[in-house]
């Protein structure tokens, strides 16, 4: 099991450009959660997928949206990108059932606006 | 609000020196609590959780709920430990992670 796995490894884009990323979960995994990671902070929480549907989504604008697919692969959307949207994108998958389950990371995808 | 807070960017200690990686949490329930590790040139991953209460590496951290705190301890440092630390928390009920700033820990030989 190579883990989670995300495409591409890193993306240079221009202001006011689309991006998209995929995420592939460890085997066994369904749920999805995607983080940005601007240079020198920690991981925050953009939303999080679980039976194709968005369960959680944290403090980022509609520019940012996502989809799950039945494989429980995922993809992170940016629209109308800003200089500010720099940053390394995470993709971590847990277990299904209840309660608080691990998230495993991927290496990210390195997201560079110009 | 629910926030993290690793008060040191840097932490320096020579190896065999005990280590301690401060985290201090706001959240008003009870939280789930994490410490995950990001080795040079590695993904991020997970160090331990406190309702495992495991001791991982050697490292150990104990859940205070009185001082909001959830300090990561190992009383022998070595230099393979020398990585980025982030303590996070899952508020109740969700699945989402939130992060601290991350603290640098650097063990000199």
């Amino acid at each position: 099991d190579a883990g989670v796995t995300q495409s591409p490894t890193h993306l240079i884009k221009t202001r006011g450009q689309q991006v998209t990323l995929r995420c592939s979960p460890k085997s066994g995994h369904d749920t999805v959660s995607w983080y940005q990671q601007a240079l020198g902070q920690g991981p925050q929480f953009i939303f999080q997928y679980y039976e194709e549907e968005e369960r959680q989504r944290g403090n980022f604008p509609d520019r940012f949206s996502g989809h799950q697919f039945p494989n429980y692969s995922s993809e992170l959307n940016v629209n109308a990108l800003l200089l500010g949207d720099s940053a390394l994108y995470l993709c971590a998958s847990s277990l299904p059932g209840p309660g608080v389950n691990t998230q495993y990371f991927g290496p990210g995808t390195r997201l560079t606006v110009l | 609000a629910q926030r993290v807070t690793q008060p040191e960017k840097l932490l320096s200690v020579f190896k065999g020196a005990p280590v301690e990686l401060k985290c201090n949490y706001s959240y008003s329930g009870s939280p789930e609590l994490f410490w995950y590790v990001q080795y040079s040139r590695q993904r991020l991953q997970l160090l331990l959780r406190h309702i495992s209460r495991e001791s991982i590496k050697g490292f150990t951290a104990d859940l205070n709920k009185g001082e909001t705190s959830f300090h990561l301890k190992k009383p022998f440092a070595q230099e393979e430990d020398s990585a980025m630390y982030y303590c996070a928390l899952t508020p109740s009920n969700t699945g989402k992670l939130i992060f601290g700033q991350g603290t640098t820990l650097q063990v000199k030989p």
